[in-house]
Parts: C-alpha cells; structure tokens; sequence
C-alpha cells in the first residue's frame, strides 16, 4: 500500500502560475496513471487531468499535468490564475485495483 | 447530458443499515463501470467500492470491506450501496462516480447524498 501526500495549502495571485504535487510514499509514481480533480466549495468534484497529463474535453489549457520520477510525484500546474480556481484539488492513482486519492491542497487565490 | 442523482441518504444510528441509490441518465449506463467515494465533513476524498458493467469485478476499500455491498441494475440504470454496521466514520457525502471507457478516472459525478450516523 502507499500514500500520496499533499501540500494542505498554497496561495497565489490572480495571473500567476502555481504547481500543487502528490508525492507517493511508495512504488514509482510512473507505474500507475495519476489524475486529479477540482472540487469547488460546495460542489461535486471534477477531473481536470488524466493518465498523468491528459486534459478532459472543455478544461481550460491553463491546466496541465505532469509527473517527475526523481521525487516520485506528480504536478498540476495552473497558469493564468483566476479566482474561479480557488478550489480544493486532489490527485488520485491506483494501487492495484483500488483508488487512492491524496489529502487535498487548498487553492486560495488572491 | 449525463446525469447522476444519489438518494437515500439520512441519519441513522451506529449499528444500522442505510441503503443509498444512483439513477443514471444521459448515457449508456451499461457500458461504464461506475463507482462510489465518499467525503466525511471537512475531510478529503475517499473511493468506497467500484463495480463494472458486467457485475463480475467488484471492489471495496478496505474501512468498508464486509460491511458494505455495492451493485447495479443496468435495465434500470441504478447503481446501489447497501451500507451496514455503520459507525460515526461512516458520516459524510457519499458521491456515485462513472469511470470513464478506461476505467482510469471519474469522468461524471452526482451531487452526493448526505449520511450521517449518530446516535
């Protein structure tokens, strides 16, 4: 079994880029697809990656994924920030037939 | 459009049942394996059970392994968790969640179904 690990929370400015990761406490973190999801205060989740970098149809291009083998951990980078981003986010792999999600990053922006 | 209504949700108390359901519209419901994840209050995601369209692949976590079971009814585009010995860990949205053809991610979600356990 592993753990993905996320930062709780991070801050940023409208118009400015930031990279929330997910470090996985155990196994490469390329042998399973990793995606993430945006949840809105009091909404339903959503995914904005898939298999690692893959945008869904009718996310913005301002989001991408990618994952770095040296620190075992995934990325999602938002670009061009905007307050419709303050959202929580959490990535999810699997380990083996299960799904695991990490903790969650609160996004604020201001 | 794809639509995904959860009901069944309330308060019970610890050791009971609850039964929370899924009515799918917009898509070919038989064609996606379709799971459950759950949120306690303030508290991140967390994936509860998965089912294929063919019933034959069914997994659970294991906090619910042995206290819950899921299944479907593609002719009535249903998705069901019968919940049982609930406990206060129990508490939280309880979201249904179609894999996408890949059956690599979420690709749809309901808006949830409350579940509280309290006595």
């Amino acid at each position: 079994n592993f753990m993905l690990t996320q930062i709780h929370s991070v801050s940023a400015s409208p118009g400015k880029t930031v990279t929330i990761s997910c470090t996985r406490s155990r196994g490469s973190i390329a042998s399973n697809y990793v995606q993430w999801y945006q949840q809105r205060p009091g909404s339903s989740p959503t995914n904005v990656i898939f298999e690692d970098d893959q945008r869904p149809s009718g996310v913005s291009d301002r989001f991408s994924g990618s994952i770095d083998t040296s620190s075992n951990s995934a990325s999602l980078t938002i670009s061009g920030l905007k307050t419709e981003d303050e959202a929580d986010y959490y990535c999810q792999s699997f380990d083996g037939v299960n799904r695991v999600f990490g903790g969650g990053t609160k996004l604020t922006v201001l | 459009e794809v639509q995904l209504v959860e009901s069944g949700g309330g308060l019970v108390k610890p050791g009971g049942s609850l039964r929370l359901s899924c009515t799918a519209s917009g898509f070919t419901f038989r064609s996606h394996s379709m799971n459950w994840v759950r949120q306690a209050p303030g508290k991140g995601l967390e994936w509860v059970a998965s089912i294929n369209s063919g019933k034959n692949y069914i997994y659970y976590a294991d906090s619910v392994k042995g206290r819950f079971t899921v299944s479907r009814d593609n002719t009535k585009k249903s998705l069901s968790l019968q919940m049982n010995s609930l406990t206060a860990e129990d508490t939280g949205v309880y979201y249904c969640a179609r894999d996408d053809f890949g059956d690599l991610y979420f690709d749809f979600w309901g808006q949830g179904t409350w579940v509280t356990v309290s006595s």
